[in-house]
């Protein structure tokens, strides 16, 4: 089934610093979104890429997709302990349901 | 506009008993969407309404777990008897439609833990 895989699993980065999560799918898209997670809550939208755009940006976040590597990469400029969370990506097809992934586990130390 | 309510927020039951989990999603979203989270794990869909009809429940214990959206806005998920592997976060999720163009909206999930 269509699923994005995040690395690294788990990302360490002291406040202020940039932090970069990557995900592989393995088949064609029509776009691809990331999610984020805080402790105990419910996914957050964060942002969709779709799959003739290279790159967007929205506030501290940019988000890259390459289709000919099959993979996308999320940045977070100048972390906060805010954005201590897990991050997901998914990879729609058509109208299959949104599949995750284990997500990657980001702390932010202040 | 409101989020996607969940409730209960947590609930703690002994193995075999039966639960319910209550969803309204945002209003107008016609796709809703019942996930299972294990603790470290990504959410894992368990069934998928349009309106209230059922698209996909291919992943649906259907011998313990059974759901319904009945009117086209609310759901509920049950339980039936429980097992200990049902510990999890259950999360409601909706969105416009079953396009793929549209990101989902979640709710804060149900903490369930059977003992």
């Amino acid at each position: 089934s269509q699923q994005g895989e995040e690395d690294p699993q788990a990302l360490s980065i002291q406040e202020g610093e940039n932090a970069t999560m990557n995900c592989s799918y393995k088949t064609s898209i029509n776009n691809l979104q990331w999610y984020r997670q805080n402790s105990g809550r419910g996914l957050v939208h964060l942002i969709l890429i779709r799959s003739n755009e290279r790159e967007k940006h929205s506030g501290r976040l940019r988000v890259t997709l390459d289709t000919s590597k099959k993979s996308s990469s999320l940045l977070i400029t100048a972390s906060r302990a805010a954005d201590t969370a897990s991050y997901f990506c998914a990879t729609p097809q058509g109208n299959t349901p949104l599949v995750f992934g284990k997500g990657t586990r980001l702390s932010v130390i202040a | 506009e409101a989020g996607v309510a969940q409730s209960p927020r947590y609930k703690i039951i002994e193995k075999r008993q039966s639960v319910a989990f209550w969803c309204n999603p945002i209003s107008g979203h016609a796709t809703l969407y019942w996930y299972q989270q294990i603790l470290g794990q990504g959410p894992k869909l368990l069934i998928q309404f349009q309106n209230n009809g059922v698209v996909d429940d291919s992943q649906l214990p259907k011998d313990r777990f059974s759901a319904e959206r009945l009117k086209g806005v609310d759901s509920t998920l049950k339980i039936q008897p429980a097992k200990l592997e049902d510990s999890a976060v259950y999360l409601c999720a909706s969105s416009l439609s079953l396009s793929a163009n549209y990101g989902y909206t979640f709710g804060s999930g149900t903490r369930l833990t059977v003992v």
